[in-house]
């Protein structure tokens, strides 16, 4: 099945850029690699998706190696409600998201 | 954007009785809905995915006779945990999709606490 791999837990100052990183050996050549981020007790947010080339939005940038077997989500400038779990995830077939472990984001003032 | 909304955000029920959540698309059609299940300080993971008028796909070592999901119109999806038991207590979180370029929506969860 889909799997991605990232660090449990990460760290970060207030305004300073964050670098989320994420392996996804298995993914296939026309699965898209997603980004979501949740907050306790709430539903999943979406952050960006990508597939190959590098995508930016008004949350976030992502940025995917040229053989696609890993990720790394960019945010620029972090601030205390960036701080969540933030889920890399693939397609798993069938259209479905299979989820890892994600990252738990702190951002200290 | 896209809105998945999810009823009830949480409930309470005894051992032994049904619950049913709801997962509505508000603004597009869903193809197809997904439904996970979350433990504390775990990551969400796959029960079932349903698609518009089929029967549901379930993913391996989820019970498909306790976890009713019926998907039958394009903007909703239920979930019926039946004959619930402690061990169901859970965080159950629904997800829809369209047409490709909506990704994918999570509706806001829903807590089943079973006494």
């Amino acid at each position: 099945d889909a799997k991605t791999t990232q660090p449990n837990s990460m760290e970060s100052n207030e305004e300073e850029p964050v670098h989320l990183p994420c392996n996804h050996s298995t993914i296939s050549g026309t699965d898209y690699i997603h980004w979501y981020r949740q907050l306790p007790s709430q539903g999943p947010e979406y952050v960006i998706h990508g597939l190959t080339s590098n995508v930016n939005n008004r949350m976030a940038s992502l940025a995917i190696a040229e053989d696609r077997k890993s990720s790394t989500l960019i945010l620029h400038r972090a601030t205390l409600r960036d701080a969540a779990v933030y889920y890399c995830t693939q397609e798993g077939g069938y259209n479905k998201l299979i989820f890892g472990a994600g990252t738990r984001l702190a951002v200290h003032p | 954007g896209a809105v998945v909304s999810q009823h009830p955000s949480w409930v309470i029920c005894k051992s032994g009785t049904s619950v049913k959540i709801e997962c509505r698309s508000l603004d597009f059609q869903a193809t197809t809905m997904f439904w996970y299940r979350q433990f504390p300080k775990q990551s969400l993971m796959l029960m079932a995915t349903s698609n518009e008028g089929s029967k549901a796909t379930y993913e391996q070592g989820v019970e498909k006779d306790k976890f009713l999901i019926n998907h039958a119109s394009l903007t909703l999806s239920t979930l019926t945990v039946t004959s619930a038991h402690p061990e169901d207590s859970s965080f159950y979180i629904c997800s829809a999709t369209g047409l490709r370029n909506y990704g994918y929506t999570f509706g806001s969860g829903t807590r089943l606490t079973v006494v």
